[in-house]
C-alpha cells in the first residue's frame, strides 16, 4: 500500500468543483512541499502541482493545491471532461529518505 | 522542449536482469536528476533512484540492493539495471527529469517531464 492516502476514486459533473485529498505524516507533508501529477494510460504523467500550489507554465488556473499540517488537497474548479484521468499527489519522505506517492484517485467527469 | 522516451525489452525471464535506457532530447542535463519511477498495475507510482549529470546517485532503499542508474551524458542518455527480477517487478516503468533541492531543510522534488512509460512484465 502507498505511504500517501488518497480516496481511489473522484466524481463530478462539468462545471462543478471536485477537491481530492491527500493525507501523509510528519516524516512527508508535515515536513515537505506536495506535488500533484495527472496521468492517464499509456500517456505520460504530467506536473500540474508543484510546491504545494504553484502551476507549472500551461496547466490551467481551475487546478489549484494546498497544504495544511500532514495533509494536502487539489481541487479542480469548472470541471471539464478533459479532466478525467488519475491524479497522484507526491511528498519527499525523511523516514524512507526518498520521494514517496499516493494511491492514486481516479476522477470521472459523469 | 524537454523530452524523454524510454526503450527495451518488454519481457524478463524471473532470476533476470531488466534493462531499460531512457533518452533525452531538447534541454540541458545539468541542475537536474534523472530518475526512474514505476507503477505496478493496479498499484501506485513507486520511485526507484536518480542520477545527476554528475554521476551521484540515490536508490530507493527497498530497491537499494538491485539497483544500478548509469548515466552517458555524450548520448543524452541514462539506463536503468534492476537485477533478480520476480513477478513483483512487473510495471510500467517510467523515466523523468526531477528537480531536487534539500538544501533548506524543506525537500522541493518534483518531477517533469515524463516519458510515456514502457511497460515491462517478468515471466518465463
Amino acid at each position: 500500500q502507498s505511504v500517501l492516502t488518497q480516496p481511489s476514486s473522484a466524481s463530478g459533473t462539468p462545471g462543478q468543483r471536485v477537491i481530492i485529498s491527500c493525507s501523509g505524516r510528519s516524516s512527508n507533508i508535515g515536513s515537505h512541499t506536495v506535488n500533484w501529477y495527472q496521468y492517464l494510460p499509456g500517456t505520460a504523467p504530467k506536473l500540474i502541482i508543484y510546491s504545494n500550489s504553484h502551476r507549472p507554465s500551461g496547466v490551467p488556473d481551475r487546478f489549484s493545491g494546498s497544504k495544511s499540517g500532514t495533509s494536502a488537497s487539489l481541487a479542480i474548479s469548472g470541471l471539464q471532461s478533459e479532466d478525467e484521468a488519475d491524479y497522484s499527489c507526491a511528498a519527499w519522505d525523511d523516514s524512507l529518505n526518498a520521494p514517496v506517492f499516493g494511491g492514486g484517485t481516479k476522477l470521472t467527469v459523469l | 522542449q524537454v523530452q524523454l522516451q524510454e526503450s527495451g525489452p518488454g519481457l524478463v525471464k524471473p532470476s533476470e536482469t531488466l534493462s531499460l535506457t531512457c533518452t533525452f532530447s531538447g534541454g540541458s542535463i545539468s541542475l537536474y536528476y534523472w530518475t526512474w519511477i514505476r507503477q505496478p498495475p493496479g498499484k501506485g507510482l513507486e520511485w526507484i533512484g536518480h542520477i545527476s549529470y554528475t554521476g551521484n546517485t540515490n536508490y530507493n532503499p527497498r530497491l537499494k540492493s538491485r539497483v544500478t542508474i548509469s548515466i552517458d551524458t555524450s548520448m543524452n542518455q541514462f539506463s536503468l539495471h534492476l537485477s533478480s527480477v520476480t513477478a513483483a517487478d512487473t510495471a510500467v516503468y517510467y523515466c523523468a527529469r526531477g528537480s531536487y533541492d534539500c538544501s533548506g531543510g524543506v525537500c522541493l522534488n518534483w518531477y517533469d517531464p515524463w516519458g510515456q512509460g514502457s511497460l515491462v512484465t517478468v515471466s518465463s
